[in-house]
């Protein structure tokens, strides 16, 4: 399909195992995101790729966190040591540049559960 | 401090009528960005409606509409003819010219009873 695509939808891990999600973004698209969704909660920025720039980090909440983006296409969120907290839906999106009216589009998300 | 504020939790409305979602927001900056974003149960967040700081008119997209209300800081959804299908929650957010992030509200529950 031609929208953003995660996988996998579904992860399930133990305490102290490292996780990676994947998100293949809109072709085309500059701008890449991160964002964590806890259960009932609104969305929670993490990272955000725009082309060759250096990424934004500062959403990200901790160093075991970590994401990069290859070939401004795929990127890959990877979660170190994962803790039960970790647990929520990460969604990923993307956008055709980095300005106020570009609309971000969304995957359908990774839900990770932490045991 | 709370950028987007979304102060109903759960709405009800009867299927074919139009519903209200409130949304207010908190930026010092004059150019921004207004979003309206859909989650169905699926998980996915799809995009409803746009609506800039300078722009003059109230966005409208099909049966949804943006009640922009500059002074008050206010863009609250307006959907009209509700259909089943609408169930869903229903985020407002908001983008600053200088950050790289998109700023959401804590969400509204819309439930179309038939």
């Amino acid at each position: 399909g031609a929208g953003v695509s995660q996988s996998p939808s579904n992860k399930v891990t133990e305490k102290g195992k490292d996780v990676e999600l994947r998100c293949d973004p809109i072709s085309g698209h500059t701008a890449l995101y991160w964002y964590r969704q806890s259960l009932g909660q609104g969305l929670e920025f993490l990272i955000y790729f725009q082309g060759n720039s250096a990424p934004d980090k500062s959403g990200l909440p901790s160093d075991r966190f970590s994401a990069e983006r290859t070939g401004g296409s795929v990127s890959t969120l990877t979660i170190q040591r994962t803790q039960q907290e970790d647990s929520a839906v990460y969604l990923c999106a993307s956008s055709l540049s980095r300005g106020r009216g570009n609309i971000q589009y969304f995957g359908a998300g990774t839900r990770l559960s932490v045991l | 401090a709370q950028k987007i504020t979304q102060t109903q939790p759960g709405m009800f409305v009867q299927e074919k009528e139009a519903v209200t979602l409130d949304c207010t927001y908190d930026t010092s900056d004059p150019s921004y960005g207004l979003f309206w974003y859909k989650q169905p149960s699926s998980g996915e967040m799809i995009f409803l409606i746009y609506q800039g700081s300078y722009d003059q008119q109230n966005a409208t997209e099909g049966r949804y509409s943006l009640n922009f209300q500059k002074a008050r800081k206010s863009a609250n959804l307006v959907i009209s003819a509700s259909q089943l299908g609408d169930s869903a929650m229903y985020f407002c957010a908001m983008r600053e010219p200088y950050n790289n992030d998109m700023r959401f509200g804590a969400g509204t529950r819309l439930t179309v009873k038939p």
